[in-house]
Parts: structure tokens; C-alpha cells; sequence
């Protein structure tokens, strides 16, 4: 168990449709980051934030949101969902100071349907 | 910017035989690298990092990596493996910054035949 928890472990939902994918840092841990992994673009960054702010940012989609609240848990949104955002969802969390690995959740798998 | 490329998106050995899955990354300054193992339907799991010091880094499970800078590598290796390490395999790179996010290779499958 790392540590962090994401939540629902699984999503099916319809094409134009909006979904919030809720992630819990480990205990302390001051960063989060979103990864998107597929079968064909592999493990992608989404964004990272740290102690509430926005960080860093990857290859997320404009219909895409994040964002962390002050208790440190993060949300991502997903909105007009189309086919190929079927995807595995990873939230990881970090400590945030220099060379702290992250640590994983389960992830959520999301299909669109 | 930094990144990383693993070579070979599938490897194959027999069990006992000698692992090495190979990285590069490319980096302006002191980069942070680390390996992470995916077993099916689950996160990724750190197996080792390094950071400063001993280029030699020791992992969980038996794994072992070599920092070499004048080669720009990071390969991971195991001298026997075992069937419980097929899984997915990524190597990752943070830059000398608090905060900095991290980039992800884009994996190798290691099978083992019996």
C-alpha cells in the first residue's frame, strides 16, 4: 500500500459527459501529480501541483482541469469526454523536496463509452 | 527540457538468465533518476533511485542500476531472474529542483520464459 488513495478505482461513462477523479496524497506529502496511461501513448504527465499551486504542467488537454485543495487532496476533472480519453488515471504524490520519488496509486480506470 | 528513452519496448530472457533493461536520459543538469516496476492492474512501484553519491544504486527484489554520466545511462539489471518479475518496467528523471516533475520512459514489458 503507498499511501495514496484514488478514487472510484472504476469509471464507465458516455461520450460529452464530465467526470471528477479524486486523489489523496500520502500523509506529508506536499506534491501531486496526474499521469494518463494508455495502451498507445503510454505513461503520459497530465500536471503536478505543490502545496496548492499548479507547478508544472504536461500534455493535458484543455477540457482537462485540476486542482489541489487546501487539505491536499486533488481532483481531476475531465469534461466532454470523447472515445480515446479510455485511459488509466494515476495519481502520485511526493514529498516535493529534491529527489523524493513519487508513490503511485491504484489508479482509475476510466472507459467511455 | 529533460527525458528519457528506453530502448526496447519488450523484453524476453529465461528464468536465471541475466536482466538488463536499458535507459538513456537527456538532461542539462544533475538529474534525479529513478525505476519504477508495474505489475498488471496496479500502480507503479519505486525499485531504486538515485539522487547523489555512490553511482551504484541497490534495489528492492534484487535490482541493481548504474549511474554512468559520460554515457548518459541508468540501466537496470538483475544477474538471475525469476518469473515474478515479468512486469512492466519504467525509468524516470526529475531534474536538481524541488518540485520538478517527473518524466517517465515509455516502459519495457520484461517476460520470463521458463
Amino acid at each position: 500500500d503507498s499511501g495514496v488513495t484514488q478514487t472510484p478505482k472504476h469509471l464507465i461513462t458516455a461520450t460529452g459527459q464530465r467526470v471528477t477523479l479524486r486523489c489523496s496524497p500520502r500523509s506529508g506529502d506536499l506534491s501531486v501529480y496526474w499521469y494518463q496511461q494508455s495502451l498507445d501513448q503510454g505513461l503520459q504527465f497530465l500536471i503536478q501541483y505543490y502545496n496548492g499551486e499548479e507547478r508544472a504542467k504536461g500534455n493535458i488537454l484543455e477540457r482537462f482541469s485540476a486542482q489541489q485543495f487546501p487539505d491536499l487532496h486533488s481532483e481531476l476533472n475531465l469534461s466532454s469526454l470523447e472515445l480515446g480519453d479510455s485511459a488509466l488515471y494515476f495519481c502520485a504524490s511526493s514529498a516535493g523536496r529534491e529527489g523524493t520519488e513519487a508513490f503511485f496509486g491504484q489508479g482509475t480506470r476510466l472507459t467511455v463509452v | 527540457a529533460q527525458s528519457v528513452t528506453q530502448l526496447g519496448s519488450h523484453v524476453s530472457v529465461s528464468e536465471g538468465a541475466l536482466v538488463l533493461l536499458r535507459c538513456n536520459y537527456s538532461s542539462s543538469v544533475p538529474p534525479y533518476l529513478f525505476w519504477y516496476v508495474q505489475y498488471p492492474n496496479q500502480g507503479l512501484q519505486l525499485l531504486l533511485k538515485y539522487t547523489t553519491g555512490a553511482t551504484l544504486v541497490k534495489g528492492i527484489n534484487g535490482f541493481e542500476a548504474e549511474f554512468k554520466k559520460s554515457e548518459t545511462s541508468f540501466h537496470l539489471t538483475k544477474p538471475s531472474a525469476h518469473m515474478s518479475d515479468a512486469a512492466e518496467y519504467f525509468c524516470a528523471v526529475t531534474l536538481y529542483s524541488s518540485a520538478s516533475k517527473i518524466i517517465f520512459g515509455s516502459g519495457t514489458r520484461l517476460s520470463i520464459r521458463p
